[in-house]
């Protein structure tokens, strides 16, 4: 199979930890990476290399892979961290993979 | 700064055609593959195609594949997207994205422009 797979939403409280997980069989070969994106904005990379983060991107968020799971982890939610995050894969014939992504509410 | 910024977006009728070209800067172009991501209204993100830094390689999801040729022109830091067929379900916001392929187990787009819409309609 050449998809990934997410929970379309996920809650969390203030401060709290939350994990957001994705599926597929590309993950057992290849590491996935992780986007933010805002409303109205362009996806920012949060996660790349399982557990690498861009500078400027805060270490609350990290990243585990495991199997055909790979996992978002926000240690600490903050407001501003309310979103949606979408996973991201290569497949064996070098084309990328998304997953449908996960709204993420921050209560 | 790295930036990108794509340009070219619009209205066009079904069966039409649009190209998208994507201006970057800040970083060695030809050094790097890119990619072209899109969002329909409401939804989520669609890989739609990419392009090694030579363009030699080019790379299609299968709902465009036939339709749309992406190219750079490595001399003008410039990236594009000729879409040809049009059809209403191409409605989306179109993103290009620097693509790190430099290693094998782990792709991914670290720079993003801010996007351009195409709307497929009579």
């Amino acid at each position: 199979s050449s998809e990934l797979t997410q929970d379309p939403a996920v809650s969390v409280a203030l401060g709290q930890t939350v994990r957001i997980t994705c599926q597929g069989d590309s993950l057992r070969s290849y590491y996935a990476s992780w986007y933010q994106q805002k409303p109205g904005q362009a996806p920012v990379l949060v996660i790349y290399a399982k557990n690498n983060r861009p500078s400027g991107i805060p270490d609350r968020f990290s990243g585990s892979s495991s199997g055909n799971t790979a996992s978002l982890t926000i240690t600490g939610a903050q407001a501003e961290d309310e979103a949606d995050y979408y996973c991201n894969s290569r497949d064996s014939s070098d084309n990328h993979l998304f997953g449908g992504g996960t709204k993420l509410t921050v209560l | 700064e790295v930036q990108l910024l794509e340009s070219g977006g619009g209205l066009v009728l079904p069966g039409g055609s649009l190209r998208l070209s994507c201006a970057a800067s800040g970083f060695t172009f030809s050094s790097y593959a890119m990619s072209w991501v899109r969002q329909a209204p409401g939804k989520g993100l669609e890989w739609v195609s990419a392009i090694s830094g030579s363009g030699g390689n080019t790379y299609y999801a299968d709902s465009v594949k036939g339709r749309f040729t992406i190219s750079r022109d490595n001399s003008k830091n410039t990236l594009y997207l000729q879409m040809n067929s049009l059809r209403a379900e191409d409605t989306a916001v179109y993103y290009c994205a620097k693509d790190d392929r430099q290693q094998y187990f782990h792709y991914y787009m670290d720079v993003w422009g801010k996007g351009t819409t195409v709307t497929v309609s009579s």
